[in-house]
């Protein structure tokens, strides 16, 4: 149990164009999904939280007009990298949890923007 | 500021050994530790976690230990196969009424068990 998905595990994009990555908890219901990124060799830095049907909450120094996150259902949570540039390019895991129990990893999605 | 911080980049033991792993945090408002292990381009595998009102965890090969007066925990992986070989990252959260789950991650260490 405790499965987390997440789609596309990798893309490639141009400049200026934006990207959706969904996450999706596929054994359980997620009161509370995350979302974090990884720079090569570092820690994940958490990004947002987000509940299902509320706003999501973000940490300081991250753009929410720039990496939009809906969370619709109660297993799909979904960011969207707007306008995208190469800074931008970096490793983004999801997580979800139930109840702030432990969470459940993606298995990440790799983006390289061009 | 280094909430959580685990001092050791890098590990290597030997098969068949123990390994152990270490992780120190500041916040006092911790009350739960999760240990996950991660391979490249893949995302974080949880192992075992431990409340703050324990001060061990065993589940198989893997054992927490927690020191709260210390603000220190570690993993302990016996035997250590090959296999375990990968990123470790210790995790901590505050479960007070304000909590929002939100984990903050030590900086990982790389276990390498050798054959």
């Amino acid at each position: 149990g405790a499965v987390v998905s997440q789609h596309p595990s990798w893309v490639i994009c141009k400049s200026g164009t934006s990207v959706k990555i969904e996450c999706r908890s596929l054994d359980f219901q997620a009161t509370t999904m995350f979302w974090y990124r990884q720079f090569p060799k570092q820690s994940l830095m958490l990004m947002a939280t987000s509940n299902e049907g509320s706003k999501a909450t973000y940490e300081q120094g991250v753009e929410k007009d720039k990496f939009l996150i809906n969370h619709a259902s109660l297993t799909l949570s979904t960011l969207t990298v707007t306008s995208a540039h190469p800074e931008d390019s970096s490793f983004y895991i999801c997580s979800a949890t139930h109840a702030r129990d432990t969470q459940y990893f993606g298995p990440g999605t790799r983006l390289t923007v061009l | 500021d280094q909430q959580v911080k685990q001092n050791s980049p890098s590990l290597s033991v030997q098969e068949g050994r123990i390994s152990i792993l270490n992780c120190d945090y500041t916040n006092s408002m911790f009350d739960y530790f999760l240990w996950y292990k991660k391979y490249p381009a893949e995302g974080p595998t949880f192992l075992i976690s431990i409340s703050s009102i324990k001060d061990k965890n065993e589940d198989g090969r893997f054992t927490v230990f927690l020191n709260k007066s210390a603000k220190h925990l570690s993993l302990h992986i016996v035997p250590s196969q090959p296999g375990d070989s990968a990123v470790y990252f210790c995790a901590a959260s505050g479960r007070g009424s304000s909590n929002t789950g939100k984990l903050i991650f030590g900086q990982g260490t790389t276990l390498q068990v050798k054959p």
